[in-house]
């Protein structure tokens, strides 16, 4: 019964290459996030989906974009792969402005 | 801008007591977050404070001075197991823009 699913854990890809990581919530959430956490281990925000609507769009590349299906569900896609794009991807959920629930999260590796 | 600080690392003795600060600027307040996040792991949440004082669950407890910009996390009687990183937040917005930033986290080192 996990509350916030990702897969896949593990992800080794060339430059270049588009890959997808999905996510899905059984918590009943109405906000979901994408956040990217990088070497130094600091968690930065990437997007943030309140019922379907992405309300929250930091400056990241447009190479990536998140796809929610349904409100269970947010799927990040990246494409045209960077070596910088190597990191731990956490997607999370919350009810309205309290705590977060995160995924296992996804650690890419791009080579 | 948003700037959430908190102590790179800290080192402490299994059995002891450990206070872990945070001090933040945001553009609005609706929330404070204390996070653990072992290695590999995901962090996982263990305090929230929206008002002024000490919340106390267990060895932890968190508090909070909003007038300051401060925060607080305490660990009472350490375990090797409290060897983490724990990740202060901030809920910067209400009213349905929901947004979570994190600080960069302090790694926590438990001594035998």
């Amino acid at each position: 019964d996990t509350a916030v699913s990702q897969t896949p854990k593990y992800l080794v890809t060339q430059m270049g290459n588009d890959k997808s990581i999905k996510c899905e919530q059984n918590l009943g959430h109405d906000t979901m996030y994408w956040y990217k956490q990088d070497s130094k281990k600091f968690l930065k925000i990437m997007f943030s989906y309140n019922n379907k609507e992405l309300i929250i769009n930091e400056t990241v590349p447009n190479r990536f974009s998140p796809k929610s299906p349904d409100k269970a569900h947010l799927n990040l896609h990246i494409n045209s792969l960077e070596l910088g794009d190597s990191a731990v991807y956490f997607c999370a959920s919350s009810p309205t402005s309290t705590e977060a629930f995160f995924g296992q999260g996804t650690r890419l590796t791009v080579v | 801008g948003q700037n959430i600080d908190q102590p790179t690392e800290m080192t402490a003795t299994e059995g002891a007591i450990v206070q872990i600060n945070c001090t933040y600027q945001t553009s609005g307040f609706n929330g404070l977050f204390w996070y653990q996040q072992h290695a590999g792991e995901a962090p996982t949440f263990l305090s929230y404070n929206v008002l002024d004082g000490l919340e106390e669950k267990g060895r932890f407890s968190s508090f909070l001075s909003r007038s300051k910009g401060y925060s607080y996390l305490l660990l009472k009687e350490l375990q090797m197991k409290d060897s983490a990183s724990y990740l202060c937040a901030v809920s910067p917005f209400g009213g349905g823009d929901d947004k979570i930033i994190f600080g960069k986290g302090t790694r926590l080192h438990i001594l035998p």
